[in-house]
């Protein structure tokens, strides 16, 4: 079946470092993929999505190539902030007007 | 344009009691889902609607637990008898059908089962 695996954590930076956190997923077909932030106490919310392959998602200085020859969506951040510090989760949606098959998640900490 | 609500944000009940957890959806999104998060299971999916008709309820985890979407605009999570074990934060999400199936997250719900 289909699914999503995410590198695992927590990844811990100090504030302005490079960011990196893998995503691979295995689906039929020609999946959407999203990643989503999770901030402390609150609920999951999107930051980007790429919908073809080749596409880049892009916000907030955070980027992701939709990579079909090797099934990956890595997330991408040239400088990190203490503000940053959540959980993120990869995501695929395999057809329309379905769920979503989300990654583990992975916390990333930020440290001044 | 409000987001999706839940109430009640925060729940504390004993063990044997029962839980109704609420979700408004946003208006014209025809999808709405149900979500447990713990530190040991991760997000799980318990169940999701299409126009207020149930179409996966695999995830829901025993028959305890059971949801409703009587129409658009309103669902329940319902738990009875409830145990320790179901402690977590339960979150709705709702889609709309043609947005490659973007969720929008409501804040959720911590339950606490004592």
């Amino acid at each position: 079946g289909d699914s999503v695996t995410q590198m695992e954590g927590p990844v811990t930076l100090s504030e302005e470092a490079f960011l990196t956190i893998n995503c691979t997923y295995t689906a039929t077909g020609y999946p959407s993929l999203f990643w989503y932030v999770q901030y402390p106490g609150e609920g999951l919310q999107l930051l980007l999505k790429a919908t073809k392959a080749d596409d880049k998602g892009s916000n907030k200085g955070f980027e992701a190539t939709y990579r079909k020859e090797t099934t990956s969506f890595h997330l991408e951040k040239g400088s990190v902030q203490v503000s940053d510090s959540a959980v993120y989760f990869c995501a695929l949606s395999a057809y329309q007007g379905g769920k979503l098959i989300f990654g583990q998640g992975t916390e990333l900490s930020v440290k001044p | 344009d409000a987001g999706v609500i839940q109430s009640p944000r925060h729940e504390v009940t004993e063990m044997g009691q029962e839980v109704t957890l609420r979700c408004k959806p946003i208006s014209g999104h025809d999808y709405l889902f149900w979500y447990r998060q713990t530190m040991m299971r991760g997000l799980e999916l318990l169940i999701y609607f299409n126009n207020n008709v149930p179409i996966d309820d695999s995830g829901m985890p025993e028959d305890r637990f059971s949801a409703k979407m009587p129409n658009a605009s309103f669902s329940t999570l319902k738990i009875q008898p409830s145990e320790p074990r179901d402690s977590a934060v339960y979150f709705c999400a709702s889609s709309l059908a043609g947005s490659y199936n973007e969720q929008f997250f409501g804040p959720g719900t911590r339950l606490t089962v004592l």
